[in-house]
């Protein structure tokens, strides 16, 4: 019930196109939904994040959408560019006992291919 | 700059060794975090701190310990117990209960443990 499911594990984008990944998850306690990008030999860094009581969230190229009637979060980034080329972690977390528990989905590797 | 430094980048352990990786912080951030992160498994929470002198075991924690003793400083030490240390980890640290706003965590840029 605590995992964060993703897919696809690997994704290979035209430049200029867009990229999608998708997130499901289980637990109905999680009460924040951020996304993170991990370059080769870095550490993930925060890129977009959303609360469930918004269906979309936006910030320049890179949205979240969000469907809490099906427990699933999507990563759109339009006009997709080789320097978005990199490993894009969902993540989800919710309150447990005064600390924000956060769980991960298993990463996917983005390839924007020229 | 503020930020989270871990050191060493890249370290070598023998059968049977205990290491040490570091993590400091000039964030002012309260609550850190370490993870370790395996090809294919995501991110995986071994121990979290939020206070000085205080820490918890995340998922994984066996073969890990840890020590609080100065709000910026959070060492990982990854035992002989632990049977496959093998693997990126990370260190992490967010305002204290605030994971959930803009900030999110910080993370630094890793160090890759590799048991020769």
């Amino acid at each position: 019930q605590q995992q964060v499911k993703q897919s696809p594990q690997s994704l290979i984008v035209q430049k200029g196109g867009i990229s999608i990944i998708n997130c499901a998850y289980e637990n109905t306690a999680f009460d924040y939904f951020p996304w993170y990008q991990q370059f080769p030999g870095k550490g993930p860094a925060l890129l977009i994040a959303i609360r469930p009581d918004v269906s979309e969230k936006k910030e320049g190229r890179f949205t979240i959408s969000f469907n809490k009637s099906a427990k699933q979060f999507s990563l759109h980034i339009m006009d997709s560019q080789p320097g978005d080329s990199a490993t894009y972690f969902c993540a989800a977390s919710r309150d447990s006992g005064g600390y924000q528990k956060v769980t991960f989905g298993t990463g996917t590797k983005l390839q924007v291919i020229p | 700059d503020g930020g989270i430094t871990q050191s060493p980048k890249y370290l070598f352990r023998k059968e049977g060794q205990n290491v040490t990786l570091s993590c400091e912080q000039n964030l002012n951030h309260d609550a850190m975090y370490w993870y370790r992160q395996d090809p294919g498994q995501g991110l995986r929470l071994i121990y979290y701190s939020q206070i000085v002198n205080d820490f918890q075991k995340g998922d994984i924690a066996e073969g890990y310990s840890v020590s609080r003793e100065k709000k910026e400083s959070f060492p990982l030490t990854v035992t002989s117990a632990q049977k496959n240390p093998t693997a990126f980890y990370l260190c992490a640290s967010s305002i204290r209960g605030q994971v959930f706003t803009n900030y999110g965590y910080t993370f630094g840029s890793g160090t890759r443990l590799t048991v020769v």
